[in-house]
């Protein structure tokens, strides 16, 4: 099970730019990095995914070295409503099984002051 | 529709009271979860259901007995519960696989006391 670490907490503030680095040296070589976003008394919502590389969507990039040991999402332009809990996550495949499991880390906690 | 619902969003009951938490999503899911997430903690994974069997229980105390009537709805069974059990409990749905999202609803906020 490839564990995560990721900063406790982020300040930063509107209209800059956040990056975020997440650390899981014993990634396994099927592992995908996922990311998920939660505010306060709300469910996790999906953010991103990726395997190796660059990934980018609509929200966010995913920057992911050739190692794969760590990962770093970047939020572009971050406003008010972006001040959530960010999760990293490593999936663990269960063996014979395509189900996996997620393990939420710790998180980081990001603040955007105005 | 993307939405996982859950029902009811708060929940106060007694250590003695017997409980139920309702989840449901109409994705076409085969994969279901349930998560506990204690304040300021990250979201614990309880169970896991594939195709309406239960695949992982993770160690879960038997005060907590899920069930998934069909492949729409899963339930959460609550029993003789503690006041350390009072949580935010989240209910998901995937396609299965950690290669797709988990789509997780709303929550219970469950109080015992």
């Amino acid at each position: 099970l490839a564990k995560t670490t990721q900063p406790i907490s982020m300040d930063s503030y509107e209209g800059q730019e956040v990056n975020i680095t997440c650390s899981h040296n014993n990634i396994a070589t099927n592992d995908y990095i996922t990311w998920y976003q939660q505010f306060p008394s709300q469910g996790p919502r999906f953010i991103i995914q990726g395997y190796k590389t660059k990934v980018t969507n609509e929200v966010a990039s995913l920057f992911i070295p050739a190692d794969r040991k760590s990962s770093t999402l970047s939020l572009p332009r971050v406003s008010l409503s972006d001040t959530a809990v960010y999760y990293c996550l490593v999936g663990d495949h269960l063996s014979g099984s395509t189900l996996g499991r997620l393990y939420f880390g710790r998180g980081t906690q990001l603040t955007v002051w105005p | 529709d993307t939405e996982v619902t859950q029902t009811p969003k708060h929940l106060v009951m007694g250590m003695t009271n017997k409980k139920s938490l309702k989840c449901e999503q109409h994705m076409g899911h085969r994969a279901m979860y349930w998560y506990k997430q204690k304040a300021k903690k990250p979201p614990e994974l309880m169970f896991v259901y594939s195709y309406e069997k239960l695949s992982i229980n993770e160690s879960v105390p038997s005060r907590f007995s899920p069930e998934c009537p069909n492949s729409s709805l899963l339930n959460l069974h609550l029993h003789a519960l503690q006041p350390e059990d009072s949580a935010l409990y989240l209910c998901a749905s995937s396609q299965g696989g950690v290669r797709y999202e988990q789509y997780f609803g709303p929550g219970t906020r469950l109080t015992v006391t």
